[in-house]
């Protein structure tokens, strides 16, 4: 049964292009969470995700940054005309819905994104 | 404001040294605590859930307890692969089902 799988695991961008981060939940799982993760400091909560809808972007910054979670692909993170403030690891992790309710997420390997 | 605190931000223990790591956390109404290891250059690993105050859990050299202010991660006899870091987390009940992370404690046992 295969984890999170995330991709790419190293993205490497210059300033003011784009990065998409892609992120396919574990089989079964339907709530697909992204978070960011910048050296020596915790996980911050991005977005959280079901299939077609975006149940919670609160954690996601207006501008620039989108997710989406279609009926059919991986969820994807995307960041337009990066700068160099978004480097860092981003984390994908998904939850069953019984889970949703027990808290235990699965994590990706992560996604670590560097902004030249 | 930070909701989720941990200390010490890094802990040294030799093998066999036993100690605790520490979670407070300033929520309006806890949905859930959770606990979560890390290692380098990997994704966070769910370890424990605990609901309400006076519940413990056990998993192996770990033991996870909750008050109503804090939780502490009581690690016996530690062994070098127990070396991680270990993060804390919150769900509140009024804030959906986003889980607010501490910064973690990263943990060394030296051999």
């Amino acid at each position: 049964n295969a984890g999170v799988m995330q991709n790419p695991r190293h993205l490497v961008r210059r300033r003011g292009q784009e990065a998409r981060l892609r992120c396919s939940p574990m089989k079964g799982h339907s709530h697909v969470y992204w978070y960011r993760q910048l050296p020596e400091e915790g996980l911050k909560f991005m977005v959280y995700l079901q299939k077609e809808n975006i149940i919670d972007e609160s954690g996601m910054p207006k501008e620039r940054f989108s997710a989406e979670f279609p009926k059919e692909g991986p969820s994807i993170l995307r960041i337009q005309q990066v700068v160099r403030g978004d480097s860092a690891a981003y984390f994908c992790a998904s939850s069953s819905q019984t889970a949703k309710n027990t808290g235990e997420l699965f994590f990706g390997e992560g996604s670590r994104l560097t902004v030249l | 404001e930070d909701q989720v605190t941990q200390s010490p931000e890094a802990l040294r223990l030799q093998e066999g040294e036993s100690s605790s790591l520490n979670c407070s956390y300033t929520v309006s109404g806890l949905r859930g605590l959770f606990w979560y290891r890390q290692d380098p250059g990997k994704g966070p690993e769910f370890l424990f859930t605990l609901y309400s105050a006076g519940e413990e859990k056990e998993k192996e050299r770990l033991k996870a307890t909750l008050t109503k202010k804090e939780s502490f991660l009581h690690i016996t006899a530690p062994k070098p692969e127990d070396s991680a870091t270990y993060l804390c987390a919150v769900q509140e009940r009024t804030g959906g089902f986003k889980t607010i992370f501490g910064a973690g404690t990263r943990l060394f046992v030296k051999a």
